[in-house]
C-alpha cells in the first residue's frame, strides 16, 4: 500500500481562492519534504523542500507567497496555493524520503482553477 | 554538471522488444539505486531498488548498478504496451537525508 498519502487527489476552486494540499508519510518520518509541480507531458519540475520545524527552501521562480508550505510534524506537509488562477492549474506532487533508502511520491492532486 | 545523467528520450519501441533505460552518476558515496515508473496523471511509483553494485531481477525487469563505472540501467524484457510511461533514476547514501533525481526518460511501446 502507498506509504505517502496525499490529498485531495483532484480540486476543482474558484479563482482568487485558497487550496491547502497535504502530504503525509504513513509509516515512517521524514524530516525533509518535497513539492513538484507537473504540466501535461511535462518533467517533474521541483518546487521547493519542505523542512521539518524551519522554513521552506523555494527553488528559482516559485513564488513563496503565493506557495505556502509548512511542515509542521515529521508526517505531514501541506502546500496551500493561495489566490489561486487559471495558470497555477496544474499536477502538484509530494515526495517523501526514507533516509538513506527509498523515496516515495504522493498519489498527486490534479488542481483546476476556474 | 548535475549529479545524475539520464539518457533523456524519449524511447519508442514496438511491442516485444528489449529496451534499455540508463543513468550516470558522479558521487562515488551513492550506494542505493533506485528505479519509478510514473503514469500520466500519477505520482511516480516505486518499481525496483537495489544496494550497492549487481543485478537484481523482478519478473520482465532488471536493475543493474556498475559502481566501478557508475552507471546503473533498467531493462525490460518483452516489453509491452502497460509499459509505456516515464522512468527516473534515483540514488541516495547511507548519510543523505534525500535522494537524487534523474530527469526521467519517456518510453513508449507500440503494438
Amino acid at each position: 500500500g502507498a506509504v505517502v498519502s496525499q490529498h485531495p487527489s483532484w480540486v476543482i476552486c474558484k479563482s482568487g481562492t485558497s487550496v491547502k494540499i497535504e502530504c503525509r508519510s504513513l509509516d515512517f518520518q521524514a524530516t525533509t519534504m518535497f513539492w513538484y509541480r507537473q504540466f501535461p507531458k511535462q518533467s517533474l519540475m521541483l518546487m521547493a523542500t519542505s523542512n521539518e520545524g524551519s522554513k521552506a527552501t523555494y527553488e528559482q521562480g516559485v513564488e513563496k507567497d503565493k506557495f505556502l508550505i509548512n511542515h509542521a510534524s515529521l508526517t505531514l506537509s501541506t502546500l496551500t496555493v493561495t489566490s489561486a488562477h487559471p495558470e497555477d492549474s496544474s499536477f502538484y506532487i509530494c515526495r517523501a524520503d526514507r533516509e538513506g533508502t527509498e523515496a516515495f511520491f504522493g498519489q498527486g492532486t490534479r488542481l483546476t482553477v476556474v | 554538471q548535475k549529479e545524475v545523467e539520464q539518457d533523456p528520450g524519449p524511447l519508442s519501441v514496438p511491442e516485444g522488444a528489449i529496451v534499455s533505460l540508463n543513468c550516470t552518476y558522479s558521487n562515488s558515496a551513492f550506494q542505493y539505486f533506485m528505479w519509478y515508473r510514473q503514469y500520466s496523471r500519477k505520482g511516480p511509483e516505486l518499481l525496483m531498488y537495489t544496494y550497492s553494485s549487481g543485478n537484481k531481477e523482478d519478473g520482465r525487469f532488471t536493475a543493474q548498478v556498475d559502481k566501478s563505472s557508475k552507471y546503473i540501467s533498467l531493462f525490460i524484457r518483452d516489453s509491452q504496451p502497460s509499459d509505456s510511461a516515464t522512468y527516473l533514476c534515483a540514488m541516495t547514501s547511507t548519510n543523505a537525508g534525500k535522494s537524487t533525481f534523474g530527469d526521467g526518460t519517456t518510453l513508449t511501446v507500440k503494438p
